[in-house]
């Protein structure tokens, strides 16, 4: 059974310019989180979706939004990049919302912005 | 508030000796809490999980928890470490009572496992 595949794997982008990363959750698999890790303020948690749906939002701004496909395949734009929005994004898929199901994660979007 | 602890930033332990990462948290119910590992340039792998029941959780690779309520502390630990056990290890809480999202996990700030020849 495959993994949570993101892509890209490793993006470079200017200041000012906007981003897409994908995520496709293992298969049968309809909630899809996001996160962001950075060195600093570690691990944090951005989004969930399940059935296309937004079901809880982190604590960041407006420039940060997701979306759900109906196949469960997810996407997320940052907007406007700062130099701090630097970090490697991580996607995770769990079979159901119940928060008793582990989360699977992907091998992360390590994102640079310069 | 949610919350997890990870009091050490880095836990040094020589190959074949036990070895304990710490981990406290705070909820405000009954806590879901699992433990994560990520090596270098990798996303987070599942290590155990304790949702009720037991209170010593088995997972992969031979690691196992201690859940104790009373102390809110999950404890990973390992009979004997290998060096192939040095990597980064999150612990992680989902509050069953936070009724805005059911998969939200609140990491702890992750503690660096180094183990020596």
């Amino acid at each position: 059974k495959a993994g949570v595949t993101q892509t890209p794997r490793y993006l470079i982008k200017t200041r000012g310019q906007q981003v897409t990363l994908s995520c496709s959750p293992i298969s049968g698999h309809r909630s899809v989180s996001w996160y962001q890790q950075t060195p600093g303020q570690g691990l944090q948690f951005l989004f969930e979706y399940f059935s296309e749906t937004q079901r809880n939002k982190g604590n960041f701004p407006g420039r940060f939004s997701g979306r759900q496909f109906s196949n469960s395949r997810s996407e997320m734009n940052v907007s406007t990049l700062e130099l701090g929005d630097s970090a490697l994004y991580l996607c995770a898929s769990s079979l159901r919302v119940q928060g008793d199901t582990e989360a699977f994660f992907g091998q992360g979007t390590r994102l640079t912005v310069v | 508030a949610q919350s997890v602890a990870q009091p050490e930033d880095q836990v040094n332990v020589a190959e074949g000796n036990p070895l304990t990462v710490k981990c406290t948290y705070s909820v405000s119910g009954n806590p879901y809490l699992f433990w994560y590992v990520q090596y270098p340039n990798r996303g987070l792998q599942f290590l155990l999980k304790y949702i009720t029941g037991d209170n010593l959780v088995k997972g992969s690779y031979g690691f196992e928890a201690e859940f104790n309520k009373s102390q809110t502390s999950f404890h990973l630990k390992k009979p004997s470490a290998l060096v192939s056990d040095s990597a980064l290890y999150f612990c992680a809480v989902r509050d069953p009572m936070f009724s805005g999202g059911y998969n939200k996990l609140i990491f702890g700030a992750g503690t660096r496992l180094a183990v020596h020849p």
